[in-house]
């Protein structure tokens, strides 16, 4: 068991150009989420996949977010013309699912710093 | 929609001596999750405890226990000895039991702990 794996870790790029994170989760678990943190403040769920299906997204993704779950394995968010505001840490994070997955792994995080 | 409040921004504490954070939480749910996550300045969120709803029994991990008090909906953490390691920002979460967003975690602000030597 390697944990819940994210990179890049940092991220810095210019306002207008697009990022993408991966995230591989724990091997047997088949849900996967993200989560965005700001400076401060407590995560906030962004989205999560059950295998490769994405079930859930939150207000918070907007139409320039994309995550993907190709095969059910790892998990790509894209932020595409990125803006200042989204500078966060995003947080991935795996669980198997209820009953058994009622606790959630996450990994380091990547942050994403747009200038 | 589930809300979850820590009320303390911030605590401080002397190394050997415990403390408790507090968390009050809001839900129409009556099966549910509770876990205290903490998280070091190395940022990565680590699980301190997780408590069951419908199990009236505290959980306890080590130094670490709570105190459920479904009816007030209520659920703090105490860290007894408490250690330099312990410094950290310690969330509150909340996990529905089952449907469409089981398993989404709700958090709450964060209790920045200092443990001082």
């Amino acid at each position: 068991d390697t944990g819940v794996s994210q990179n890049p870790r940092h991220k810095i790029t210019k306002r207008g150009q697009n990022v993408t994170f991966r995230c591989d989760p724990i091997s047997e678990h088949n849900r996967l989420y993200w989560y965005r943190q700001t400076l401060g403040q407590g995560p906030e769920f962004l989205t999560y996949f059950q295998n490769e299906a994405q079930l859930e997204k939150s207000r918070l993704l907007s139409d320039r977010f994309s995550a993907e779950r190709p095969k059910g394995s790892f998990s790509t968010l894209e932020i595409q013309r990125t803006e200042q505001g989204d500078s966060a840490m995003y947080l991935c994070a795996s669980s198997l699912p209820l009953p058994s997955g009622n606790t959630i792994y996450f990994g380091e995080g990547s942050w994403l710093t747009v200038v | 929609a589930q809300t979850v409040t820590q009320s303390q921004p911030e605590m401080s504490v002397q190394e050997a001596e415990t403390v408790t954070l507090s968390c009050t939480y809001d839900t129409s749910e009556n099966n549910y999750y509770l876990f205290w996550y903490k998280q070091p300045p190395s940022r990565q969120m680590i699980l301190v405890i997780r408590q069951e709803a419908y199990k009236q029994q505290n959980a306890t991990e080590n130094r670490f226990s709570v105190n459920f008090q479904k009816a007030a909906k209520s659920f703090s953490l105490k860290i007894s000895d408490s250690q330099l390691g312990d410094t950290a920002m310690y969330f509150c979460a909340f996990m529905k039991h089952r449907g469409a967003s089981g398993s989404r975690l709700t958090f709450g602000e964060g209790t920045q702990l200092t443990v001082n030597p």
